[in-house]
């Protein structure tokens, strides 16, 4: 398995502004996942975040509104930006592991938007 | 595109009770399929996966096949605990080092 670390592991904010999850891996990996779990509902890919290269964003969510940094092969940022109550949910990230067949998820961030 | 279909929870049984939640997939290739569980107030955690036709997975008593022909993954436990309560999620991917596409999730409740 891998051990995964996320900071803040919640938060609540005011509308309007701004916040930076940080997920630490506890050894090199390619692809980084992030994800979003809306309240009572399933996790949704936000986006794929690999090292030296922009990450790709999936339907509906765009990098003026998620931008992401990768700045190494262990860890990567999401930037959940002017924050509105509609984006209070978990947020998670992933790495894969083994033959790159299973995703091992970090313990995720709630985060509560006012 | 890939989908995954659960059955809706929430489910209530008593301890020792038999489980079943029902686990349906849509893909275009050949999938792994996985179970996921959340405790209350965690992050996901792997329970087992499959990876071919007629694999099994099994991990901490919990068992899913891997059925192609019904193109199905039921999770299954022959005796529940009041710790199983969690909610749990089926997924599959295609290809290695592809997302995972996450079912709705189905809420358990076991009760003494």
């Amino acid at each position: 398995s891998a051990v995964i670390s996320q900071k803040p592991s919640r938060d609540i904010c005011q509308r309007g502004t701004s916040l930076t999850i940080q997920c630490q891996v506890d050894s090199q990996v390619t692809m980084m996942f992030w994800y979003r779990q809306q309240p009572g509902q399933s996790l949704t890919l936000i986006a794929t975040a690999n090292q030296g290269s922009e990450a790709t964003y999936e339907s509906g969510f765009v990098i003026d509104k998620f931008p992401i940094s990768r700045p190494n092969l262990t860890f990567s940022t999401l930037t959940v930006s002017n924050m509105s109550p509609e984006d209070s949910s978990i947020y998670l990230c992933s790495v894969y592991r083994g033959r790159r067949d299973t995703q091992y998820f970090g313990p995720g961030t709630r985060l509560t938007v006012l | 595109g890939n989908s995954v279909t659960q059955m809706e929870g929430p489910v209530t049984l008593s301890e020792e009770a038999f489980l079943t939640i029902n686990c349906t997939y849509t893909a275009t290739g050949y999938p792994s399929l996985f179970w996921y569980v959340q405790y209350p107030g965690e992050g996901l955690q792997l329970l087992l996966k499959a990876t071919k036709a007629d694999d099994k997975g099994s991990n901490k008593g919990f068992e899913a096949t891997y059925r192609k022909e019904t193109t199905s993954f039921h999770l299954e436990k022959g005796s529940v605990q009041v710790s199983d309560s969690a909610v749990y999620f089926c997924a599959l991917s295609e290809g290695g080092g592809n997302k995972l596409t996450f079912g709705t999730g189905t809420q358990l409740k076991v009760e003494l």
